[in-house]
C-alpha cells in the first residue's frame, strides 16, 4: 500500500540552527500539508500546498518555515532558526484529489535544546 | 474559518464498554468528516469518513459515526471497546472548498481500556 514517508524519524537540534524536516508524498497525490503536534496538545495545520505554490498557510507558519517541492518527489519543510517552542512532532500529509482523504507519515519529532 | 471542538479530553473504560466520543464543528458550508486514531507512538490513521449520503457511516475496527447536521456534529461510536483500542481519537473537518482544503483537528481525546 502506497505510504507518505518522512525523515528524520527524530532530530535533535541547538537553539538557532536550521532544520530541514523531508517528506516523500504518496506518488500521484497533489496536495501536500504540513501539520504538527506539541507533546500533549492538538494536531494543528501549517500550510498547504498545490502546484507548486502554497495555498494556505497558519499563523505558525511565520517567515522562520519554509516549504519546497524541489524535484517532484520529495516535500521539505526547512525552519531556518530553530526555537525552544519548535520542538514538536511535525507529519508530513498528502491527497490526491480535492476533498479526498488525507494520508499522514508517521511523522519527524523535532527536539529544540 | 473552520473549527472543531471534542468534548472529552481523557475517558477511561474498561473492555466491553460502549465508547462515545463527542465532536462538534463549526464551518458554514458544506462539510467532510472525519475521525482519525494515534496508537501510541504511531502516525495518524484514518478510522471513518463521511462526504455525503448515509449519515451513519461504518470504519474500521467496528468503529462508526452518525453525522448529524442540524447539531454540526460527527460523534464516534463503538459499542464494545478492547484493550487494542487505547489510542488518541481526533475528530476533523474539511470545509469543502475552504482555502488549501486543509483539515482542522479537534483537540483529541485520549481513551484508555482497562483490561
Amino acid at each position: 500500500e502506497p505510504e507518505v514517508t518522512q525523515t528524520p524519524s527524530h532530530q535533535v537540534t541547538q537553539m538557532g540552527q536550521e532544520v530541514i524536516l523531508r517528506c516523500v508524498p504518496i506518488s500521484n497525490h497533489l496536495y501536500f500539508y504540513w501539520y504538527r503536534q506539541i507533546l500533549g496538545q492538538k494536531v494543528e495545520f501549517l500550510v498547504s500546498f498545490y502546484n507548486n505554490e502554497i495555498s494556505e498557510k497558519s499563523e505558525i507558519f511565520d517567515d522562520q518555515f519554509s516549504v519546497e517541492r524541489p524535484d517532484g518527489s520529495n516535500f521539505t519543510l526547512k525552519i531556518r532558526s530553530t526555537k525552544l517552542e519548535d520542538s514538536a512532532m511535525y507529519f508530513c500529509a498528502s491527497k490526491g484529489g480535492n476533498g479526498g482523504e488525507l494520508f499522514f507519515g508517521e511523522g519527524s519529532r523535532l527536539t529544540v535544546l | 474559518a473552520q473549527s472543531v471542538s471534542q468534548h472529552n479530553h481523557h475517558v477511561i473504560l474498561s473492555e466491553a464498554a460502549s465508547l462515545e466520543l463527542g465532536c462538534n464543528y463549526s464551518y458554514g458550508g458544506t462539510v467532510n468528516l472525519f475521525w482519525y486514531v494515534q496508537y501510541p507512538g504511531q502516525h495518524l490513521q484514518l478510522l471513518l469518513k463521511y462526504f455525503s449520503g448515509d449519515p451513519l457511516v461504518k470504519g474500521i475496527k467496528g468503529f462508526e459515526a452518525e453525522f448529524i447536521k442540524s447539531k454540526f456534529s460527527f460523534n464516534l461510536r463503538k459499542p464494545s471497546v478492547q484493550w487494542s483500542d487505547t489510542a488518541e481519537y481526533f475528530c476533523a473537518v474539511n470545509g469543502v472548498g475552504a482555502a488549501g482544503n486543509k483539515l482542522t483537528f479537534g483537540g483529541g481525546t485520549r481513551v484508555l481500556v482497562k483490561p
